[in-house]
């Protein structure tokens, strides 16, 4: 069965330093891998996935994800974080159907 | 090029009550999912379907509830008999036909509707 894990509950980090948000996957075949942030009382964004190709993939908003097959990883990241990303956000997998699973979602507080 | 729909934002009912869910998707999508979000915690999917299919629903609760995505009109998600523990926020989601390319598309979510049961 296809699982995502997200381990850290919520992710803490100064305005201007980088951020990492972890994320690991668990599936059978081919993942395609996708990262979603949810503002309060707000619907889920897509902000980037992986299909194939380049292992470090840019998304939305100034973020971007690493692949790493060997690790089963797909960490959310980016360079100089912002107070205005603060959200939930949410690592998420997809194998050959249709039916995408969700991890429990991280929590990110950037501090200014 | 409006986004997914829905309604209501908010839904309020009594313990035993009927609950309605509406979901119209984007333009041109006729992929439909339903994920519920209880507070703290993250989506469970519930049901995928198509017009008039249901695809797959084996994140949907054997009893109560129930969807479906006619040939014209939005998708319903139907919960009978409410119980406190149905109080959450319910999304739905939608992507294009597998024709389009589907399966590495990030799906599109509506705003949600927050159920809570009183």
């Amino acid at each position: 069965a296809q699982s995502v894990a997200q381990p850290e509950d919520q992710v803490n980090v100064a305005e201007g330093n980088p951020l990492t948000v972890k994320c690991t996957y668990s599936v059978s075949g081919n993942p395609y891998l996708f990262w979603y942030v949810q503002y309060p009382n707000r619907g889920l964004q897509f902000l980037l996935k992986y299909i194939t190709g380049d292992n470090l993939v840019k998304g939305s908003y100034g973020f971007e994800a690493e692949f790493n097959k060997s690790q089963t990883s797909f960490h959310l990241k980016k360079p100089s974080a912002l107070v205005s990303d603060s959200a939930l956000y949410f690592c998420a997998v997809r194998t050959g159907g249709f039916k995408t699973i969700f991890g429990a979602g991280t929590r990110l507080f950037v501090k200014a | 090029n409006a986004g997914v729909m829905q309604n209501p934002r908010h839904l309020v009912r009594r313990r035993g009550q009927e609950a309605r869910l509406r979901c119209s998707p984007m333009k041109g999508h006729s992929h439909v999912y339903w994920y519920r979000q209880l507070p703290e915690e993250g989506l469970k999917f519930m049901v995928y379907l198509q017009k008039e299919n249901i695809i797959d629903e084996s994140g949907m609760p054997k009893e109560r509830f129930s969807a479906e995505f006619p040939k014209e009109g939005p998708s319903i998600l139907r919960i009978q008999q409410v119980v406190r523990g149905d109080s959450a926020a319910y999304f739905c989601a939608s992507s294009p036909t597998m024709t389009q390319g589907a399966r590495n598309y990030g799906y599109t979510f509506g705003s949600g509707t927050r159920l809570t049961v009183v």
